[in-house]
């Protein structure tokens, strides 16, 4: 069982194109946190959010309590926002992981 | 700050062996995590900790496996005796509380090889 479904599983872009991944998941939460993982492994925390959206540089997330439902957008793609990005569920203490997407940008 | 701090970045050893994974959390974090990271099964959840106690140790695989804390900038997590299937990245985040609520920071990770 799934606590949280991403999709899609990979995607590939070119340069300039708006990307958006989408997190849904089957639990109540506190908070859903979007993390970055480049290919050199490091995970940075890019988004916490309990309720409507956030925004830095070209990146925003969004989020629908009601319909279970996040997604991260790229405005502007670039070659170096290639990563796999993992969406994440908080309900209480817990944390609950998707399978992550693999984002390619091309020059 | 420096973040969060793991040690070794690499580890490879035999099956059979002891491994003992190392992580200094953020001065100032209470809760402490140890996650698995593989191909098959991605981010997993190992155990935390809140105040240098655990907390909760579902998610770890089997008595293989142990995590202490014992004083607020040190965990480690060990596995005694090793096998080739507990080849992963092992990545260590801290958070200030409760975790729900406050971003978590990962460590480098460490990249254990069993063979």
């Amino acid at each position: 069982k799934n606590e949280v479904e991403q999709s899609p599983q990979n995607l590939t872009a070119q340069e300039g194109e708006f990307i958006t991944i989408n997190c849904s998941y089957s639990v109540g939460i506190s908070a859903l946190h979007w993390l970055q993982q480049h290919p050199g492994g490091g995970i940075v925390s890019l988004f916490m959010l309990s309720s409507g959206k956030k925004k830095h540089g070209r990146l925003i997330a969004t989020i629908n309590i009601q319909e279970k439902h996040s997604s991260l957008h790229i405005t502007a793609s670039h070659p170096r926002d290639s990563a796999v990005y993992i969406c994440a569920v908080s309900p209480g203490n817990q944390f609950y992981f998707g399978t992550g997407t693999s984002l390619t940008v091309i020059p | 700050d420096a973040g969060v701090i793991q040690s070794p970045r690499h580890e490879v050893t035999e099956m059979g062996q002891e491994v003992t994974l190392r992580c200094k959390p953020i001065s100032g974090h209470d809760y402490l995590f140890w996650y698995r990271q593989t191909m098959m099964r991605g981010l997993e959840l190992l155990i935390y900790f809140n105040n240098n106690v655990p907390i909760d140790d579902s998610g770890m695989p089997e008595d293989r496996f142990s995590a202490k804390m014992p004083n607020a900038s040190f965990s480690t997590l060990k596995i005694q005796p090793s096998e080739p299937r507990d080849s992963a990245v092992y990545f260590c985040a801290s958070s200030l509380s409760p975790p729900g609520f406050y971003e978590q920071y990962f460590g480098p990770g460490t990249r254990l090889t069993v063979t």
